[in-house]
């Protein structure tokens, strides 16, 4: 699986805007882009996904660079229950089944 | 709506027991994947089902062993348990395996042994 580089931790304050970067240079034409997060003591929970083009949804928005390199997940207005670690995983197009984890980022959401 | 159900959700075994972890994914999803998360770590994939097949497979001890049943849902098979497996295992389902369709997690089945 092609890997992605997250930072290890973020902050942000409550009813601000969070952009989380990811990096995935090595990133193929057929790997989708997806977010995932995990609240404490939970399974993690689907956030947005795209393949070329910038995608909106009710939770986040998703950034994706021309190249494809690096995209940037949107929190519009982080809340407390936004306190999450946030994973950015490439699932390969040709290679189905499998969902693979890497180090995410540790947001932290002050009140 | 119907999410991914997993049970137990708590299990306290003894070293070299088997214990058993059920999942049953939402209806009409023909996909499920299991996971195991230490303490501390990143959920860790393990292996996964399509259509009642094994599509793909991960960090999976060879103690372990998985099915998917014709109603889909989905056992994970654990034997001659270890202090070491002591974790969470979370199952997750979605509509099809494919690359572009999110998958759906279940709040997971917490194993300790003893």
């Amino acid at each position: 699986d092609a890997k992605t580089t997250q930072p290890n931790s973020m902050e942000s304050n409550e009813e601000e805007p969070v952009h989380l970067p990811c990096n995935h240079s090595t990133i193929s034409g057929t790997d989708y882009i997806h977010w995932y997060r995990q609240l404490p003591s939970q399974g993690p929970e689907y956030v947005i996904h795209g393949l070329t083009s910038n995608v909106n949804n009710r939770m986040a928005s998703l950034a994706i660079a021309e190249d494809r390199k690096s995209s940037t997940l949107i929190l519009h207005r982080a809340t407390l229950r936004d306190a999450a670690v946030y994973y950015c995983i490439l699932r390969d197009g040709g290679s189905n089944y499998k969902l693979t984890f890497g180090k995410g980022t540790l947001l932290t959401v002050n009140p | 709506a119907a999410g991914v159900i997993q049970s137990p959700r708590h299990l306290i075994k003894e070293k070299r027991e088997t214990a058993t972890l059920k999942c049953y994914p939402i209806p009409r999803h023909d996909t499920v994947y299991w996971y195991q998360q230490g303490p501390g770590q990143d959920p860790q994939f393990l292996i996964s089902f399509y259509e009642k097949m094994q599509s793909d497979k991960g960090s999976i001890p060879d103690r372990f062993s998985a099915q998917q049943f014709s109603d889909y849902h989905s056992e994970l098979n654990m034997s001659s348990l270890e202090l070491g497996d002591s974790a969470l295992y979370f199952c997750a389902s979605s509509s099809t395996g494919q690359a572009r369709t999110e998958a759906f997690f279940g709040q997971g089945t917490r194993l300790t042994v003893v």
